[in-house]
């Protein structure tokens, strides 16, 4: 069956880095893009971007340029959120999606992954 | 940026009917597709493409979309449907993915 699971909880202090890992399963990684969306505490669903898991070309969404990554690894089925320079407003839980190919709805989520920024 | 706009809170009784808008500019003219979110889970695809249903997901869910406004249905209404629920459309505008504001649905 279709899994996507993601890496743990992160505590970070602002400035730092992390990255949030997605193993996929159960499906041909390279046939579905990949994609990331945000959830602030309380708040609701942001997408963020999105990767082509056949060439890599990721594609941002506004407010999601500069500080954030989105990478591959698909020998592992793998897809990867770096975020850079964190900020207190970073503190979210972050998911990876699935999105079939010639559709443009997600049909499976990673279960997220809570990143705190604090002091 | 296209914008959906969806009523914060919902409110209804077992047994009844719960409708969910979802507004946006002829939104009539994309595909809109549901998400139920409970709280401290992922959410969850209940209606794609206006109206169809994923595997699994009851006949009890069902969705419309026509002019500025699009609609998730939900008849007899359960205490297991209480959730947060998304709207969602691709905006070939600009080739970005918009999720509404999310609807709270409290079974009474």
């Amino acid at each position: 069956q279709v899994q996507l699971v993601q890496s743990g909880s992160e505590l970070k202090k602002p400035g730092a880095s992390v990255k949030v890992s997605c193993k996929a399963s159960g499906y041909t990684f390279t046939s579905y893009a990949m994609n990331w969306v945000r959830q602030a505490p309380g708040q609701g669903l942001e997408w963020m971007g999105w990767i082509n898991t056949n060439t890599g070309n990721p594609t941002y969404a506004q407010g999601f340029t500069g500080r954030f990554v989105f990478s591959l690894d698909t020998s592992v089925s793998t897809a990867y959120l770096q975020i850079s320079s964190l900020k207190a407003e970073d503190t979210a839980v972050y998911y990876c999606a699935r999105v079939p190919s010639h559709k443009r709805n997600i049909d499976y989520w990673g279960q997220g992954t809570l990143v705190t920024v604090s002091s | 940026s296209y914008v959906l706009t969806q009523p914060p809170s919902v409110s209804v009784a077992p047994g009844q009917t719960a409708r969910i808008t979802c507004g946006g500019n002829n939104i009539g003219s994309k595909s809109v597709h549901w998400y139920q979110q409970k709280p401290g889970q992922a959410p969850v695809l209940v209606v794609y493409d206006d109206s169809d249903r994923p595997s699994g997901i009851p006949e009890r869910f069902s969705g419309s979309n026509s002019g500025n406004t699009a609609t998730l249905t939900i008849s007899r209404v359960e205490a297991g449907d209480e959730a947060d629920y998304y709207c969602q459309v691709w905006d070939s505008s600009s080739d970005l993915y918009v999720f509404g504001t999310g609807t709270k649905v409290t079974v009474l």
